[in-house]
């Protein structure tokens, strides 16, 4: 097992411009979530999948912003028409099982740099 | 909802030094609470995490953290650091009750350890 894959690394956009994210989780994890990190602060949660459902988002997750889990397994998150303030790092976790205890394993993280 | 406030942003300590990260939470609801480490230009590794029963929680690479309901902290403790404990630490809460394992983070405590 590879661990939560996340690409490409780091993405350099043109402030205007859609950038695509996508997230590989461990296999056989049904829950997937995406946060973002910008500098000098901790992660915020953006939007959390079970499964191939949504099943909450982050008011932080404006209308440019979708996230999509298709068949359950790799998800992409996608944003719009994209801001310099969307600059950050947007890290995948995953998890197994449904209780609320279970241990959220996380991403190397996309960069974003929007100029 | 939950807040979490990490008291120091940076902690220099000498090598072989002893350290304490403070955490402190708040939340209306009982919590889960956890520690996760960030290595430069890497995810988020969990250190450590408390759901229930003792309060002295014992983690990876010699860690342990305290839960303290009365005084809502979960501060990180290690009694002798060493060079690769550099990182940035992160406590982070999820509400018992809440959805999908949704965290909470502080901003961060950057830990620099200094020979």
């Amino acid at each position: 097992d590879t661990g939560v894959s996340q690409n490409p690394r780091h993405k350099i956009t043109k402030r205007g411009q859609n950038v695509t994210f996508r997230c590989d989780p461990i296999s056989e994890h049904n829950r997937l979530y995406w946060y973002r990190q910008t500098l000098g602060q901790g992660p915020e949660f953006l939007t959390y999948f079970q499964n191939e459902a949504q099943l909450e988002k982050s008011r932080l997750l404006s209308d440019r912003f979708s996230a999509e889990r298709p068949k359950g397994s790799f998800s992409t998150l996608e944003i719009q028409r994209t801001e310099q303030g969307d600059s950050a790092m947007y890290l995948c976790a995953s998890s197994y099982g449904t209780g609320v205890s279970t241990e959220a394993f996380f991403g190397q993280g996309t960069r974003l740099t929007v100029v | 909802a939950q807040s979490v406030t990490q008291l120091d942003s940076q902690v220099p300590v000498f090598e072989e030094a002893p350290v304490e990260l403070r955490c402190n939470y708040s939340s209306s609801v009982s919590v889960y609470l956890f520690w996760y480490v960030q290595y430069p230009n890497q995810g988020l590794q969990l250190l450590l995490k408390y759901l229930s029963g003792s309060t002295l929680v014992k983690g990876i690479n010699g860690f342990e953290a305290e839960f303290n309901k009365s005084q809502t902290s979960f501060h990180l403790r290690k009694p002798s650091v060493h060079i690769s404990d550099t990182a940035e630490y992160f406590c982070a809460v999820s509400g018992v009750q809440s959805s999908g394992s949704r965290l909470t983070f502080g901003e961060g405590t950057q830990l620099t350890v200094n020979p």
